[in-house]
This record gives C-alpha cells, sequence and structure tokens, in this order.
C-alpha cells in the first residue's frame, strides 16, 4: 500500500521565492496534516483538515502560509513570500478520524519535504 | 503550552539495556497515547499505541507503560539494539469528534544505542 507521499523531497530556494509543498495522502484518509519540524521546537502542527475542509490553522505562523485541499487526494502548502526561518522539515500526515465516534487512529506521515532558504 | 512534557531529551544505553523514555500530561480528556518512532531522513512512524482502559501494553521488546491517576506514561525498550537508535515521541489526543482531532506532541528524545 503506498503511504502518504510528499514531494518533492529537497527544495532550497533564495528568500522571497514562492515554495509550494505537496502532499498525496493515504487513499481512503479523510483528515490530513501539515507539521513543521525544528530542533528548535520539535513537531509543529501547522494546519489540518477534515473532508476537506481546514479546521484549525491556528498553528499557521504568518499570513505568508497558506493551504489547501482541493479534493481528498491532494494537498498544498504553500510559502510566499519565502525566509530563512521557513528552513524546515514540513511533514504531512493523514489519518483516518471522525468517522467511528470514540475511536482514535494513528497518524501516518510522509517522509518530509526539507527546506532551505537562502 | 506544551500539552505533553517528555523526557529525557537524549539518552545513551548499552546494547541489551533498556531505554525508558517518559511523558506526562494535564489534560484528562485525552484518551489515546501513541508512541511513534524516527529515523534520519524519514518521517515518524507508530511504533505502539495505548488506551487509558489498560495500563501496560507490549509488542515485542517495546511496552508502554500507562498511569492514569498520575497522568503519566512510559515507553520501555527491552534489550535495546543499535538499530533502536532514532528519535522518540510521545503524543496524546481526545475522543475525536466529527471533524477528526489533533494529536500533542511530546517533544522527542533522541536514542543512542551504543553497541
Amino acid at each position: 500500500d503506498a503511504g502518504v507521499i510528499q514531494s518533492p523531497r529537497h527544495e532550497v530556494t533564495e528568500m522571497g521565492q514562492e515554495v509550494t509543498l505537496r502532499c498525496k495522502p493515504i487513499s481512503g484518509h479523510n483528515s490530513l496534516f501539515w507539521y513543521r519540524q525544528t530542533m528548535m521546537r520539535g513537531l509543529e502542527l501547522l494546519i489540518y483538515f477534515n473532508n476537506n475542509v481546514p479546521i484549525d490553522d491556528s498553528g499557521m505562523p504568518e499570513d505568508r502560509f497558506s493551504a489547501k485541499m482541493p479534493n481528498a487526494s491532494f494537498s498544498t502548502l504553500k510559502i510566499q513570500p519565502s525566509e530563512p526561518r521557513d528552513s524546515a522539515v514540513y511533514f504531512c500526515a493523514s489519518s483516518l478520524s471522525g468517522v467511528l465516534r470514540h475511536s482514535n487512529q494513528p497518524q501516518h506521515f510522509g517522509d518530509g519535504t526539507r527546506l532551505s532558504i537562502l | 503550552q506544551q500539552q505533553v512534557k517528555q523526557s529525557p531529551q537524549s539518552l545513551i544505553v548499552q546494547k541489551g539495556g533498556i531505554s525508558i523514555i517518559n511523558c506526562a500530561y494535564e489534560n484528562t480528556a485525552f484518551d489515546y497515547f501513541p508512541w511513534y518512532q524516527q529515523f534520519p531522513g524519514k518521517g515518524p512512524a507508530l511504533l505502539i499505541a495505548i488506551r487509558p482502559d489498560v495500563s501496560e501494553k507490549k509488542e515485542g521488546r517495546f511496552t508502554i507503560s500507562f498511569n492514569k491517576s498520575a497522568k503519566q506514561f512510559s515507553l520501555h525498550i527491552m534489550d535495546s539494539q543499535p538499530g533502536d537508535s532514532a528519535t522518540y515521541f510521545c503524543a496524546a489526543s481526545m475522543v475525536p469528534s466529527n471533524t477528526g482531532n489533533q494529536f500533542y506532541f511530546g517533544t522527542g528524545t533522541s536514542l543512542t544505542v551504543i553497541p
């Protein structure tokens, strides 16, 4: 079975450029999560979607960050304009949640996009 | 505010020894406690999980001990092997609503098992 697929795996770009990260969740999963991981702050939740609808975006650091989920099999995280402090590893995760009441299901992570802003 | 507090930040264990990582939480609404293992260059992967109706869950060399009254849970790795060297994250989440729910992750523990 295919897991969560993220692209690109690595991205190096100059400050001020637009960056788009992509995620394909596991087929059938209805929740999708975007995380950012740094040494200083650990794993931070940026935003999560349920049935393609953004539920909680309180972790999005600033207006330069935006995320969309146009359909159940695709999501993007966009940074415009990018800054050096955005350098981190960005993870996408998906799960099957909210379908069975009172039943938590694990999140499955992709292998991340390592983003470097010069 | 960190919802789940994890310790230690790093741990070095001899091969064959027991690795113990601890987590604590305050929110009594949490009802699912997974542990994730992350290798360099990879995403976190579910290792083992427990619900608060049991005090212990064991899968192979990995055991979760859960103390509901103390609001603490820990991961024990028996007979630790060099291949267990990774970063481990604990997490917690509440009963999901019909719009799902988020996981609250600890800050991670870097485990090194020395041959």
